[in-house]
């Protein structure tokens, strides 16, 4: 079976701030998936990364940076110089073999001015 | 611009009655999902299909059933709403193998069972 736990529930932080954001994972496939999607109050998700089980290389993307750890079973995402903007609910989610996606439970991040 | 359609943004049904919700992606994506999500519970996945006609059941099937008449379309029904259907529920789908954008969301229907 597959988990994605994500510890932390709410964050809060000044804007400009650096943020983490922790996944960590469960799965017995050698190929698996792992995402970060994005869902701001307007309700949609926002698709933000995909990284496959053998690429370990992290990825820096603007303000966002994510590091994946095979070792520790981590997938963290972290927001430089956090904006207001930023304030959203992040999941993350893996997906297996059978193509099933599960999320984990969101990080509710909040942006103060 | 590729789209997954959920026919209401909004909804609110009795007790009691059938509930349709609708989805149709112009993707010819093979794999369909529908998700409910609840604060603090993340998305949980309720069903699944592979293909026409296909489905299997996910982690929280209870009280849902669906529907894949046509690649494009996938309609989830609730048989008899009850109020703790009540929930955001989204569609998602995607081809065999996600491929570099990963799944495709809806932009959701919220479901008020009263």
């Amino acid at each position: 079976a597959q988990k994605v736990t994500q510890a932390q529930t709410e964050i809060s932080v000044v804007e400009k701030e650096d943020v983490t954001l922790d996944c960590v994972y469960e799965t017995r496939d050698t190929t698996y998936y792992l995402f970060w999607y994005k869902q701001p109050p307007s309700g949609e998700l926002v698709f933000l990364i995909r990284r496959n089980s053998f690429d370990e290389q992290n990825e820096i993307s603007g303000r966002y940076s994510w590091n994946f750890q095979k070792s520790t079973s981590s997938f963290n995402f972290t927001i430089t110089a956090s904006q207001v903007v930023d304030s959203a609910v992040y999941f993350c989610a893996l997906s297996g073999a059978n193509s099933k996606l599960t999320f984990g439970k969101g990080i509710t991040l909040s942006v103060r001015p | 611009d590729v789209k997954v359609t959920q026919s209401s943004r909004y909804l609110v049904k009795r007790t009691g009655e059938k509930v349709f919700l609708e989805c149709v992606q112009d993707m010819d994506h093979e794999n369909m999902f529908w998700y409910r999500q609840d604060p603090g519970l993340g998305l949980r996945l309720i069903y699944f299909s592979y293909d026409v006609k296909m489905k299997e059941k996910g982690d929280i099937p209870e009280g849902y059933s669906v529907s894949r008449e046509k690649k494009e379309r996938f309609s989830l029904i609730l048989e008899s709403a009850s109020t703790n259907q009540t929930s955001m529920y989204l569609c998602a789908s995607s081809p065999p193998t996600a491929t570099n954008y990963g799944y495709t969301f809806g932009s959701g229907t919220r479901l008020t069972v009263v």
